[in-house]
């Protein structure tokens, strides 16, 4: 099955950017989203399709996607971005169709 | 604005089977946009796809709970539901139901509160 392979943490100052990577092979070939998780809340979706952006959400998220990597970026970076981030893509590569999640990183805003 | 809530008993027995459901309010369960899944997240733990089911009664389930997994709608009261066959202390987890669109990628958008079900005798 397809695996999605994130960073467990990541940590930034308040005003930087912040880079959160999701490798998988030929992930550039996926569409790839991005998810963020706040304690005790259920994910808000903030990335899909690689690079769009809900309504709603913030332009200081961006997301890219290339090759073996997509990247989620934060600019500007706030203390209510502390959070865990979620990449996810649909397999079909495999001999079936279904959603798959990376392990997560967390966002720590020092 | 459609909207996702949970149902469901919060405690389920060793071997017995978990039975989720989710209420779909703000759309159609049978609208052509969007597939219908459920997503699970142990304490401490990541997210973990269940399965998705699309209008036409399609479903997608993970490989590894395949053979323990049904996922149902029922278009009369807008609502879709999870069986777990078999659980142990291992499917103690939060379920979310979600929604995923054709108009985002098939990413979720929308997401139920979530719903703790712990698995213990």
């Amino acid at each position: 099955s397809y695996v999605l392979t994130q960073p467990p943490s990541v940590s930034v100052a308040p005003g930087q950017t912040a880079r959160i990577t999701c490798g998988g092979n030929n992930i550039g070939s996926k569409s790839v989203h991005w998810y963020q998780q706040k304690p005790g809340q259920a994910p808000v979706l903030v990335v899909y399709d690689d690079s769009d952006r809900p309504s709603g959400i913030p332009e200081r998220f961006s997301g890219s996607n290339s090759g073996n990597t997509a990247t989620l970026t934060i600019s500007r970076v706030e203390a209510g971005d502390e959070a865990d981030y979620y990449c996810q893509v649909w397999d079909s590569s495999s001999d079936h169709l279904g959603a798959v999640f990376g392990g997560g990183t967390k966002l720590t805003v020092l | 604005q459609l909207q996702l809530q949970e149902s469901g008993p919060g405690l389920v027995k060793p071997s017995e089977t978990l039975s989720l459901t989710c209420t779909v309010s703000g759309g159609s369960i049978s609208s052509s946009s969007y597939y219908w899944g459920w997503i699970r997240q142990p304490p401490g733990k990541g997210l973990e796809w269940i399965g998705s089911i699309y209008y036409s009664g399609s479903t997608y389930y993970n490989p590894s709970l395949k053979s323990r997994v049904t996922i149902s709608v029922d278009t009369s009261k807008n609502q879709f539901s999870l069986k777990l066959s078999s659980v142990t202390a291992a499917d103690t987890a939060v379920y979310y139901c979600a929604c995923s669109g054709s108009s985002f990628a098939l990413a979720v958008p929308i997401w139920g509160q979530g719903t703790l079900v712990t698995v213990s005798s």
